[in-house]
């Protein structure tokens, strides 16, 4: 079965420090893409990385990269410097290679402080 | 221009009312989705249409009904609410059937059945 897990529910952080969620996805399907989405206080779902099961290059956008490790089924996602304006809670998604639904985790909230 | 817009935002309704939530999408994508987001932000499929046809319908209650007009459009009508109901319902859209690329989300709307 297909499943992502962020294990981490909760985080708190002080403005600029580094912070990385975690995401440990289960799948059978040997192409497969990986998504994170962020989702501020006002409630919308913001597209942020799409990665595929191919490419396990580490990405960077700015203050923010990310971590694709098939040995270890992870991809995580790095907020370097951390502002008050990344507090939002963050879902990391994958998508089934049949449907295309996306299966999220469980969301991460981050709450970056002053 | 709002790429995946949906009305209305907020929808507050009595216990046994039949409702409708309507969503649009000007990005010419194929695909077209609803998403659940229950009280503790677990997000979860319910439909998804590609080109009009039902592809997806993830064993939700007979009160949902999605509909699509067109693959511009894809309506969410509930009938006979419940309490259990309440949640905050995304659309949202994607250029394939969604394994390969990501989905932009609609802002979602709040239904609050009392």
């Amino acid at each position: 079965a297909q499943k992502v897990t962020q294990a981490q529910t909760e985080i708190s952080v002080v403005e600029k420090e580094d912070v990385t969620l975690d995401c440990v996805y289960e799948t059978r399907d040997t192409t497969y893409y990986l998504f994170w989405y962020k989702q501020p206080p006002s409630g919308e779902l913001v597209f942020l990385i799409r990665r595929n099961s191919f490419d396990e290059q580490n990405e960077i956008s700015g203050r923010y990269s990310w971590n694709f490790q098939k040995s270890t089924s992870s991809f995580n996602f790095t907020i370097t410097a951390s502002q008050v304006v990344d507090s939002a809670v963050y879902f990391c998604a994958l998508s089934d290679g049949n449907t295309g639904k996306l299966i999220f985790g469980q969301g991460t909230t981050l709450q970056v402080k002053p | 221009d709002t790429a995946v817009s949906q009305t209305p935002k907020y929808l507050v309704t009595q216990m046994g009312n039949d409702k409708s939530i309507k969503c649009e999408q000007n990005l010419g994508h194929d695909t077209m989705y609803w998403y659940k987001q229950d009280s503790k932000k677990f997000l979860k499929i319910m439909f998804s249409y590609n080109n009009k046809e039902l592809i997806i319908n993830e064993t939700v209650p007979n009160r949902f009904s999605p509909k699509s007009p067109d693959k511009a459009h894809l309506n969410l009508h509930i009938n006979s609410l419940e309490l259990g109901d309440s949640a905050v319902y995304f659309c949202a859209s994607s250029q394939d059937r969604g394994q390969f690329s990501e989905a932009f989300f609609g802002q979602g709307t709040r239904l609050t059945v009392v």
